[in-house]
This record gives structure tokens, sequence and C-alpha cells, in this order.
């Protein structure tokens, strides 16, 4: 069965930093590109990072600026999005996505259901 | 600034079709764009119907369908039911690594 399931959302105050997790399994991990996307609340969907299938290339959306850091580790079927310097408007649900195919213009058609993010004090 | 646009609702009666489009404030959509389709109902996560244009995703129904129509990308849902109800977002391959999605559709069906 093919899943993605993502953990490590929480509440971070302004300026805090958190990292998130997406546990794939069902399929080849390594034969993918991964994204993250994000939903603010009551908002629409946001794309936010992609990471080739084997890690070698990365893109951000603007908005990150430098601040989000996304990362796989093949061995152990695992994406990650470090995030830091957080703000109010970075307070979302956090999806991540396989893309169908290495590399990450296809779209994406498997997706997770997703961790919240609090950026609160 | 690319800008990309959807439809910000539509109404479909049971059984109709509907046609929701895609499309850029500064260019053409083409297959060069790869157009994906989502649908979402509140506080679920976005099911993926349709990827690379009219690729359907697993477990999809065929009453989806993608394609290009004139400039814009387009999903048409054919006999529309009541469990169609739904956000519709379409996203699209801006180059570079770089993906966007569009604004959302809500779709009603009454």
């Amino acid at each position: 069965q093919l899943q993605l399931v993502e953990s490590g959302g929480g509440v971070v105050q302004p300026g805090g930093s958190l990292r998130l997790s997406c546990a794939a399994s069902g399929f080849t991990f390594t034969n993918y590109a991964i994204h993250w996307v994000r939903q603010a609340p009551g908002k629409g969907l946001e794309w936010v990072a992609v990471i080739s299938y084997d890690g070698s290339k990365k893109f951000y959306a603007d908005f990150v600026g430098g601040r989000f850091t996304i990362s796989r580790d093949n061995s152990r079927n695992t994406l990650y999005l470090q995030m830091s310097s957080l703000g109010a408007v970075d307070t979302a649900v956090y999806y991540c996505a396989r893309c169908p195919g290495g590399t990450s213009h296809l779209g994406m058609d498997v997706w997770g259901r997703g961790t919240t993010v609090t950026v609160s004090s | 600034q690319t800008v990309v646009t959807q439809e910000p609702s539509f109404s479909v009666s049971p059984g109709g079709t509907v046609t929701l489009t895609c499309g850029l404030n500064s260019a053409s959509v083409s297959t060069d764009y790869f157009p994906s389709w989502y649908q979402q109902t509140p506080g679920q996560a976005p099911r993926p119907l349709i990827y690379n244009t009219r690729t359907r995703c697993s477990g999809v129904p065929d009453r989806f369908s993608g394609s290009i129509l004139g400039n814009k990308a387009a999903l048409t849902i054919t006999g529309a039911q009541a469990d169609d109800e739904s956000d519709y977002y379409c996203g699209l391959y801006m180059g570079r690594g770089i993906s966007v999605f569009g604004p959302g559709t809500k779709v009603t069906v009454l």
C-alpha cells in the first residue's frame, strides 16, 4: 500500500525551528522525487520545495528565502524539511507528496495526510 | 509576476458536465507545463486526480479527464455526482524545478 506519513509538527515560537519528517512505504522510495506542499488555515495549496530521487537536486519556492532545507535519507525511506526563522505566516498543514518520476516536473500522485505547524508565542 | 488563474466557483447539476480551467496571466498553458489536478474536501488531504496533463492517478474514475483547451489546462468532470462537491486545484511546472498551484475552484453539485 502506497503511503506517506508526515510527522514532527507542533507549536513553535516565532523565530524558532522545527524539523518535519515524511516516512514512505509501499514503493521504491529511491525512484521518486518528493515535494513539500503547505496549506495555511482557510487558504489554498502552496508549493514549498522538491528534492530529486537521489537528493542531488533541490528547489525551493521564493518565500522560503533560505530558511528551509529539504533533504532525504534513502536508507530510511524518509524525507525531511528543516525549517528555521519561523513566523506566523508559516502556520500551515505541511504535506509531503510523491512525484510520479525521479525529477520534479510531473506533478504529485501520492499525498500524505499532513502535519500541522503552528507558529505562536 | 506569474499568476495562475482558476474560476473561483462553478455549479453543476447531478449528472451534468463541468469543465474547470487553469491559465496563466502572462502565457499560454501547454503540455510543457505538465498540468496536474487535485481534489480537496474540507479537513482532508488533497486527492490527486490527474498529472502530466491527462494521466489519471490510481483509482480515479474515467469521468475525470484532463486536457489542454485553447491556451489553458482543463479538468472535465462528466456525470457529476454529489461527492464531487469539492475544491479543485491545478498545479503547473514553471521550469527550473519550480511548481505552483492555482487558487482553486469551488465546485457545487446541486
